[in-house]
């Protein structure tokens, strides 16, 4: 059964105090891994996709990457608009394009 | 470009009833996936239409059901509502092309049975 844990649950960093997330994932056949940011009460908003482990996708002050278990969302230098709940999804080859998500980690950044 | 959007925002029901959710898709695809997200927790998969026709289904009950239209809007059906249905149901439209589609949400709508 495909499964993915994010790690930490939450976290709380100063502004400018750089930072990792931790997405471990196993999966039958890896078609992709995904990034979504969630503000509290609206929608998943989507970051990146990543396909093949050693890739790299940055975005402003966020850079995801990927290995065959486990992949990181670095945030830089983050800033107080930054605070949200990250998740991390993945989707296997075949069948229906489902997400399987893990829980989040839900990050706040202090001004 | 038009996204995703759905409705009703928020929904109160008495348990044992029927609900319908509503939802549109981005304009340019073909794709539509239900899921359901229990507060703190991430979202889970319902089912997923492509081409009018369900696609996949996660592990929910035959009460949930669901419908695609012709121009890819969508209707998610709950019936027998139970005090757990309550949660913000999230719909997604992608772009199935072979590849891994990203799945771009919609503002969810959530659900309270009591």
């Amino acid at each position: 059964e495909d499964q993915v844990t994010q790690s930490p649950e939450a976290l709380r960093l100063q502004e400018g105090e750089s930072s990792s997330l931790n997405c471990s994932y196993t999966v039958s056949g890896l078609r992709g891994l995904f990034w979504y940011r969630q503000d509290p009460g609206k929608g998943p908003e989507f970051l990146f996709t990543l396909y093949s482990a050693g890739e790299e996708k940055e975005k402003e002050r966020l850079k995801a990457t990927l290995t065959k278990k486990e992949s990181f969302l670095h945030i830089t230098a983050p800033k107080p608009e930054d605070s949200a709940t990250y998740l991390c999804a993945v989707q296997a080859r075949g069948g229906a394009q489902k997400l399987v998500f893990g829980q989040g980690t839900r990050l706040t950044i202090n001004p | 470009e038009t996204g995703v959007t759905q409705s009703p925002t928020h929904l109160i029901k008495t348990r044992g009833q029927q609900v319908t959710l509503r939802c549109s898709s981005q304009s340019g695809h073909n794709t539509v996936s239900w899921y359901q997200q229990a507060l703190g927790q991430g979202p889970q998969f319902i089912f997923q239409y492509y081409r009018e026709e369900e696609n996949g289904r996660g592990n929910f009950p035959p009460r949930f059901s669901g419908l695609q239209f012709p121009n890819y809007s969508s209707e998610l059906n709950v019936n027998a509502l139970e005090l757990d249905d309550s949660a913000l149901y999230l719909c997604a439209s992608s772009l199935v092309s072979g590849g891994a589609g990203e799945q771009y949400f919609g503002p969810g709508t959530r659900l309270t049975v009591t």
